[in-house]
């Protein structure tokens, strides 16, 4: 499994958008970068998976530079409910079972 | 709602008790986790089930025994627990092909208390 780094927390305000930067040095050819979000008390949640360029779904969008070296989850206009830790992870996509979660990036949205 | 439930949501038990936590998906999935998320660490994790067999043990006590009768459900057998035993264990599932192994399908999780 690459490693990965990503800031332990981040403030925003309601209405910003929010950008969190994960650094994926050793990604290898056949990886993708997935994220997640938890809510206190809850499992965590998938968000968004890619592999080049951009992809963007109802919730975020992710945007991946050609070196593929890190990934940068964006999330549009925040509210509080978005308040929540998001995790980045790398890994294979042929029978990678294991992910390695990590402690993520603590968001925290004000009003 | 991720399609994957778990019972009961909080259980107390003392240290000499025997219980079970139970995981169920309804999303056709392939594979199953068990995790451990202790207080402000992250998750750990347990065992992995794939088409019904037991494919990861991470190094975990024999205390917790996991069982998984068939790709729907997924047991934690718990014995003789100890109180840093006490967590958030959650279940998972995960279609189990190619890059969607990585996207997993939590449950709300289990609230276990040792006493």
């Amino acid at each position: 499994l690459a490693k990965t780094t990503q800031p332990i927390s981040m403030d925003s305000y309601e209405g910003q958008e929010v950008n969190i930067t994960c650094s994926h040095n050793n990604i290898a050819t056949n990886d993708y970068i997935t994220w997640y979000q938890q809510f206190p008390s809850q499992g965590p949640r998938f968000i968004i998976q890619g592999y080049k360029t951009k992809v963007t779904n109802e919730v975020a969008s992710l945007f991946i530079p050609a070196d593929r070296k890190s990934s940068t989850l964006s999330l549009p206009r925040v509210s509080l409910s978005d308040t929540a830790v998001y995790y980045c992870l790398v890994g294979a996509r042929s029978n990678d079972y294991k992910l390695s979660f990590g402690a993520g990036t603590t968001v925290t949205v004000r009003a | 709602e991720t399609g994957v439930t778990q019972t009961p949501r909080h259980l107390v038990m003392g240290m000499t008790n025997k219980k079970s936590l139970k995981c169920e998906q309804h999303l056709g999935h392939n594979a199953m986790y068990w995790y451990k998320q202790s207080a402000k660490k992250p998750l750990e994790l347990m065992f992995v089930y794939s088409l019904e067999e037991r494919v990861e043990n991470n190094s975990v006590p024999s205390r917790f025994s996991p069982e998984c009768p068939n790709s729907s459900h997924l047991f934690l057998h718990l014995h003789t627990l100890q109180p840093e035993d006490s967590a958030l264990y959650l279940c998972a599932s995960t279609p189990g092909q190619g890059a969607r192994w990585h996207e997993q399908y939590f449950g709300p999780g289990t609230r276990l208390t040792v006493t």
